[in-house]
């Protein structure tokens, strides 16, 4: 079956780094992304790694080894904005369809 | 670019009732959009594939006859809820898909339904 796994909470400091790590299950893979949620909004998307190796947007770093089914999302400079849920994603159907992880949530405190 | 929006926003209906839900793709074409649906605290569960000009793809678990799926025009496909119960209470969320790969979908800003 498919299946991804997140720790449910992280809380951190401002100003601080943190590592939101993904575990996965598939038998067809196609990409590791990764979704910030704040309550009541919709998904918006941070990154996207189809190959191993680190990928940097800003403050925001994704890291995938396929051979491990392991990813994580980095946040640097940990805002109080950045409070909210980050969900881990994987491609099926030849990366046309998205299945979530349960999602992280993070809170930042000052 | 790349704007997706949804109405309702919000809607309460009383039990019995169906409700539609647009999924409107802005400023592009999308032959394939998706419906997910998220309840409080928990992860997005997708429902179905909505494919222009074809019947939709529907998930395990997801009763067709419920969740009507129609995907009209390449930037309009809606999702009514048939005879509503307190159950189907939850968040609906769709994304259009702007390419052919998972990594440029596009979400709409969700509607909030609640059955009374």
């Amino acid at each position: 079956g498919q299946s991804l796994e997140q720790p449910s909470e992280v809380t951190a400091v401002e100003g601080a780094i943190v590592q939101i790590n993904c575990t996965y299950q598939t038998s067809g893979f196609y990409g590791l992304s990764w979704y910030q949620q704040h309550d009541g909004g919709a998904p918006t998307f941070l990154s996207y790694n189809a190959l191993d190796g680190l990928e940097e947007t800003g403050r925001f770093s994704s890291f995938l080894s396929r051979s491990d089914s392991y990813g994580y999302l980095l946040l640097q400079e940990l805002q109080m904005k950045d409070s909210a849920s980050y969900f881990c994603a994987f491609g099926m159907d030849g990366g046309f369809k998205t299945i979530f992880g349960a999602g992280t949530r993070l809170f930042v405190k000052a | 670019g790349a704007v997706v929006s949804q109405h309702p926003s919000w809607v309460i209906c009383k039990s019995g009732t169906s409700v539609k839900i647009e999924c409107r793709s802005l400023d592009f074409q999308a032959t394939t959009m998706f419906w997910y649906r998220q309840f409080p605290k928990q992860s997005l569960m997708l429902m179905a594939t909505s494919n222009e000009g074809s019947k939709a793809t529907y998930e395990q678990g997801v009763e067709k006859d419920k969740f009507l799926i129609n995907h009209a025009s390449l930037t309009l496909s809606t999702l009514t809820v048939t005879s509503a119960h307190p159950e189907d209470s939850s968040f609906y969320i769709c994304s259009a898909l702007r390419g052919t790969h998972t990594d440029t979908q596009y979400f709409g800003p969700g509607t909030r339904l609640t059955v009374l």
